[in-house]
């Protein structure tokens, strides 16, 4: 069984450039998570999504989307880069919304805005 | 809001225990969840509680209190490999289902 694949793993844009990352999760998972990583700071909560809907969206600024296609596989966009967005981004997929579920990570995308 | 609280860093001899602790406040709580991520990997899930005591898995075991919003996870024997970031997570429904991860604490294993 595949894993969660993230696309592109290293990405660098400029300040001002917007930048669209994609998820695909594990065969039958309707469930994807995105995570902003940066050192000391953990893992921000940025979207969560089940069968297309929107659950929930964490403490970003209006330039950060994202959406879930029928098949499962989601996108995150940024629009107008700052140097502040580098970043590894973080999928994570589980089958469904149950508490107990555990959450399976992609290897992130590597974003540098110069 | 929802705020977690783990120490950033942890040193421990190879052979030994280790607790690493955790404590939460959430608006809604639906478990307690640990993971681990070594450098330039992917976090991978170690344990789940969601309710009171103690839960094992081999060389790892973890614990939730839910009245004291608060848990650890504890690893013995501890391998150079435990080298890793761990992080504890909380399932939350403010607005929407979400997990939460803390900061993060960082382990370093010596031998």
């Amino acid at each position: 069984k595949a894993g969660v694949t993230q696309t592109p793993r290293y990405l660098i844009k400029t300040r001002g450039q917007q930048v669209t990352l994609s998820c695909s999760p594990i065969s039958g998972h309707r469930s994807v998570s995105w995570y902003q990583q940066t050192p000391g700071q953990g893992l921000q909560f940025l979207f969560e999504y089940f069968s297309e809907t929107q659950r929930n969206k964490g403490n970003f600024p209006g330039r950060f989307s994202g959406r879930q296609f029928s098949n499962s596989r989601s996108e995150m966009n940024v629009s107008t880069l700052e140097l502040g967005d580098s970043a590894l981004y973080l999928c994570a997929s589980s089958p469904g919304q149950q508490p107990n579920t555990e959450a399976f990570f992609g290897q992130g995308t590597r974003l540098t805005v110069v | 809001g929802q705020s977690l609280e783990q120490p950033s860093e942890v040193t421990a001899v190879e052979g030994a225990i280790v607790q690493i602790n955790c404590t939460y406040q959430t608006s809604g709580f639906y478990g307690l969840s640990w993971y681990q991520q070594h450098d330039g990997g992917a976090p991978t899930f170690l344990s789940y509680n969601a309710l009171d005591g103690l839960e094992e898995t081999g060389r790892f075991s973890s614990f939730l209190s839910r009245s004291d919003s608060y848990g650890y996870l504890l690893l013995q024997e501890l391998q150079m490999k435990d080298s890793a970031s761990y992080f504890c997570a909380v399932r939350d429904q403010d607005g929407g289902f979400k997990t939460i991860f803390g900061a993060g604490t960082r382990l370093f294993v010596k031998a």
